[in-house]
């Protein structure tokens, strides 16, 4: 069982909006501005989209937003396409542990 | 750019030892600003911390994984390694590395990822 929970799929048509929760603890994602988001296409390694809870690194679309409240993360993907279609990742630093800690994935369909 | 580029055995015997490298090119393992970690995911299954460890050789380890894993880094060929010991079929997974950002708590750099499979 994954330390942060994520829900196991969402779904959405092109040019809508989703959003992927990650929802944790006081330890990890409540207590840190240290939460990221990371894209996995088949058969690919994870690309990181969001850091520091809302920071796009260079290059990644800035459909990709990033946000938080109490203790859960959300990505958001507006006008969604159909490359947006991959596992999610979200991760966050914690408190009890030298490691941080994931989520266990969220397979966004493109309809 | 930087890169990073996993290599070693595809196949390994089970009760044996897994052991795989990781090359860092294109810029130095030995800045004070990343580490450097380990991560595994099995077929169809999320990914999983193994460890990290900085230049100066401080390791950090998944408990779950901790008595049968060491991570080491050879910073005079920019590499760094993991073995995994005493390996099952539950350790089949694709392996990768990665360069944490220590001001961000993310990986912002990741290997292509190797296969390796447990299994007599």
């Amino acid at each position: 069982q994954s330390a942060l929970t994520q829900p196991a799929s969402v779904s959405g048509s092109p040019g809508q909006s989703i959003t992927i929760s990650c929802t944790g603890t006081s330890s990890d994602v409540g207590g840190y501005n240290y939460v990221s988001w990371y894209q996995q296409h088949p058969g690919k390694a994870p690309k990181l989209m969001i850091y520091e809870v809302s920071n796009r690194p260079s290059g990644v679309p800035d459909r990709f937003s990033g946000s938080k409240s109490d203790n859960t993360a959300s990505l958001t993907i507006s006008g969604l396409q159909a490359e947006d279609e991959a596992d999610y990742y979200c991760s966050s630093y914690t408190s009890t542990s030298a490691l941080g800690v994931f989520g266990g994935g969220t397979k966004l369909t493109v309809l | 750019q930087l890169q990073l580029q996993e290599s070693g055995p595809g196949l390994v015997k089970p009760s044996e030892t897994l052991s795989l490298t990781c090359t860092v090119s294109g810029g130095s393992i030995t800045s004070s600003s990343y580490y450097w970690g380990w991560f595994r995911q099995p077929p169809g299954k999320g990914l999983e911390w193994i460890g990290s460890i900085y230049y100066s050789g401080i390791t950090y380890y998944n408990p779950s994984l901790k008595s049968r894993v060491t991570i080491s880094v050879d910073t005079s060929k920019s590499q760094f390694s993991l073995k995994v010991t005493s390996v099952t079929a539950a350790d089949t997974a694709v392996y990768y590395c990665a360069r944490l950002v220590s001001t961000w708590y993310a990986f912002d750099i990741w290997g292509q990822g190797t296969m390796v499979t447990v299994s007599s």
